[in-house]
């Protein structure tokens, strides 16, 4: 079964510095990844998408990267503000079958 | 802009109580999910859905059904609500992939005390 590591857990960081997220799995038949976004008590936002043919994927100050043959990818974000505090969840849909599997994700607090 | 449009954001029920979370999207998709979200366990899938009237156990099943008679809407629904039952319950729906992005989106959530 598929298992989906964010380390570290938690963050926290100055504001205006750069910053990268860590996110691993351990079967690499994935078809895309996705990285989210959770603000306490709500949903989660998709914040990149990326199909498993694809090394990268860029909004604004967010860029996402995948290396699927060693089950890695990673978000930076360039900049960091005060207003990026969330908890980021990144998650894998396989290559077979409708499920998605989740990391536990990454508390950000960016620090005025 | 696709939109999962979750019912009820909170809810206060009492314990033995039947209770129903209902999830409408307005994009046709073909996938629905109900997770439920709780601190230091993650979201863990208690159902999912691929087609009107198919669903398929997740993680965590036991004490839930669901129901989906229409494309759009994806109900969950607490038989007899317990305590241990009390966390946030998270929507979502994606299109199958395979020929799409696969790209899944996330209801606000409904945040259920039971008491």
């Amino acid at each position: 079964k598929q298992e989906v590591t964010q380390i570290p857990a938690a963050l926290s960081v100055p504001e205006g510095e750069n910053l990268v997220l860590n996110c691993s799995f351990t079967d690499s038949a994935i078809y895309n990844l996705q990285w989210f976004r959770q603000d306490p008590g709500k949903g989660l936002t998709s914040l990149l998408l990326i199909q498993s043919s694809q090394r990268e994927q860029t909004s604004g100050r967010l860029n996402a990267s995948l290396d699927k043959s060693s089950g890695r990818s990673t978000l930076y974000i360039a900049a960091s503000q005060p207003g990026d505090s969330a908890t980021y969840l990144c998650a894998v849909k396989m290559d077979t079958g409708n499920q998605f599997y989740f990391g536990t994700g990454t508390s950000l607090t960016v620090i005025p | 802009d696709v939109k999962v449009t979750q019912s009820s954001r909170y809810l206060v029920k009492r314990t033995g109580e039947k209770v129903f979370l209902e999830c409408v999207q307005d994009m046709d998709h073909e996938n629905m999910f109900w997770y439920r979200q709780d601190p230091g366990l993650g979201l863990r899938l208690i159902y999912f859905s691929y087609d009107v009237k198919m669903k398929e156990k997740g993680d965590i099943p036991e004490g839930y059904s669901v129901s989906r008679e229409k494309k759009e809407r994806f109900s969950l629904i607490l038989e007899s609500a317990s305590t241990n039952q009390t966390s946030m319950y998270l929507c979502a729906s994606s299109l199958l992939g395979f020929t799409n992005t696969g790209e899944l989106f996330f209801g606000e959530g409904s945040r259920l005390t039971v008491l």
